[in-house]
């Protein structure tokens, strides 16, 4: 596609539901970052894979958040076990370059309401 | 502990106006700052700068930094109301390749 997809635009779950969010980045985009974004906030960083490779998981903020990129194309971030602190646009972003987080692409965000 | 500061958290004017928005900077090593829009949900690049005093320009839009007193800022002429968005600054540290720290963003409302 031209442009970074994520799916689903909009998850609500229950708290314990485990989730799991899909990011889909622009074809030939080495770099695949997810961020956590709550409201009136920046982007909080969680994850960085170059390729397929997981190079940073810093700022996952507990084991119940996995993030993978198997084939170095489409990402995944799933959330076990869901809190409601959990809720929060959930965006992904793609770049051309392996080593230059100059110039990132979003995709729309996945807005993710636990209850 | 690194950080940038965007200021004024929100901003309303109406159609037609000027804005200057600000981002200031407190960050070990700096090697570049970078402006987003953010429309709805998905941030969309506007600059990046790494050298101080050199304007950047996209149409109405433009942005400059400054590396002595740490701070950079964006400015939007003749307003319209699809400017309407929150700007979010962003700088990466020399460090790291790709871990940006980011501000939490003004909200810029344009008023018809």
């Amino acid at each position: 596609g031209a442009g970074v997809s994520q799916s689903p635009r909009y998850k609500v779950a229950k708290r314990g539901q485990d989730v799991a969010l899909r990011c889909d980045p622009i074809s030939g985009h080495v770099s695949l970052f997810w961020y956590q974004q709550a409201l009136g906030q920046g982007p909080e960083f969680l994850t960085y894979f170059q390729n397929e490779a997981q190079l940073d998981k810093s700022g996952l903020p507990s084991d119940r958040f996995f993030a993978e990129r198997p084939e170095g194309s489409v990402s995944t971030l799933k959330i076990q076990r869901t809190q409601q602190e959990d809720s929060a646009v959930y965006l992904c972003a793609s770049s051309l370059r392996g080593s230059k987080a100059g110039e990132l692409f979003f995709g729309e965000g996945s807005r993710l309401t636990v209850l | 502990e690194d950080k940038v500061v965007q200021s004024p958290l929100s901003l309303v004017v109406h159609e037609g106006d000027t804005v200057t928005l600000n981002c200031s900077y407190e960050v070990t090593n700096f090697r570049s700052l970078l402006w987003y829009k953010q429309e709805k949900k998905a941030p969309t690049f506007l600059f990046m700068l790494t050298s101080s005093g050199i304007e950047k320009k996209s149409g109405r839009l433009s942005s400059i930094l400054d590396k002595k007193e740490l701070f950079s800022i964006l400015n939007i002429t003749a307003t319209q109301t699809g400017d309407s968005a929150i700007y979010l600054c962003a700088v990466l540290p020399m460090d790291s390749n790709y871990q940006l720290i980011w501000g939490a963003g003004t909200k810029l409302i344009i008023k018809p």
